[in-house]
């Protein structure tokens, strides 16, 4: 089956600093991901559609210039949180998928926590 | 709010008993699907029901849509304990696939 690999699985970074978050389908090329956020006891909600070699598409509320998108490859995509603060801490999860409307394979996902 | 609805919030049942969870959704969509995660971790997808199909069967599992009533089902039948974890559905909506999430059900299947 499609695996999709997130780095690391766990951050701890200090208030104002950025972190990286790497999103990688191992055996499969990914045409667009998706990156999802989930607050604790919460659902995942959609931040970003990122199609390969274009801008990302950024869900209504969410601050693309606090969380850049890169999807350089068809096999990488990378959530850069910018100048983080506590209330960024969360649990960032992306999917794959090889083309538009086919099932979405999701990764392990990465615990951020900003002291 | 983009997510659907999705009752109960928390389902607590014994081994070997049926667990029913409810997803509504307010729009027109392209498939339902249902995932399961675990405490923590990343999502399990489970099982998915395009918008022309009523029901559909994996193992122990039975989805139904009832797209007139923007509504779908997920039974979990002879639960186990293996089960406590949190289900959610998901609608693909428009060309692009994004998926909306459910609020979720917290099941919990005591031994």
């Amino acid at each position: 089956g499609a695996v999709v690999s997130q780095h690391p699985s766990r951050v701890i970074c200090k208030s104002g600093t950025s972190v990286k978050i790497e999103c990688r389908s191992l055996d499969f090329q990914a045409t667009t991901m998706f990156w999802y956020r989930q607050f604790p006891k919460q659902s995942l909600m959609l931040m970003a559609t990122s199609n390969e070699g274009s801008k990302a598409t950024y869900e209504q509320g969410v601050e693309k210039d606090k969380f850049l998108i890169n999807h350089a490859s068809l096999t990488l995509s990378t959530l850069t949180v910018t100048s983080a603060h506590p209330e960024d801490s969360s649990f960032y999860i992306c999917s794959a998928t090889p083309y538009q409307g086919y099932e979405q394979y999701f990764g392990p996902g990465t615990r951020l926590t900003v002291t | 709010s983009q997510q659907g609805e999705e009752d109960p919030q928390a389902l607590s049942i014994q081994e070997g008993e049926n667990a029913t969870m409810n997803c509504s959704y307010k729009t027109s969509i392209n498939n339902l699907q249902w995932y399961r995660q675990n405490s923590g971790r990343g999502l399990v997808h489970l099982i998915l029901i395009r918008s022309n199909e009523r029901e559909k069967h994996s193992g122990r599992l039975r989805v139904t849509l009832d797209t007139s009533k923007k509504s779908s089902s997920l039974l979990i039948t002879a639960s186990r304990a293996a089960d406590t974890a949190s289900y959610f559905c998901a609608t693909a909506q428009g060309e692009g696939g994004k998926l909306i999430f459910g609020q979720g059900t917290e099941l919990s299947v005591k031994p």
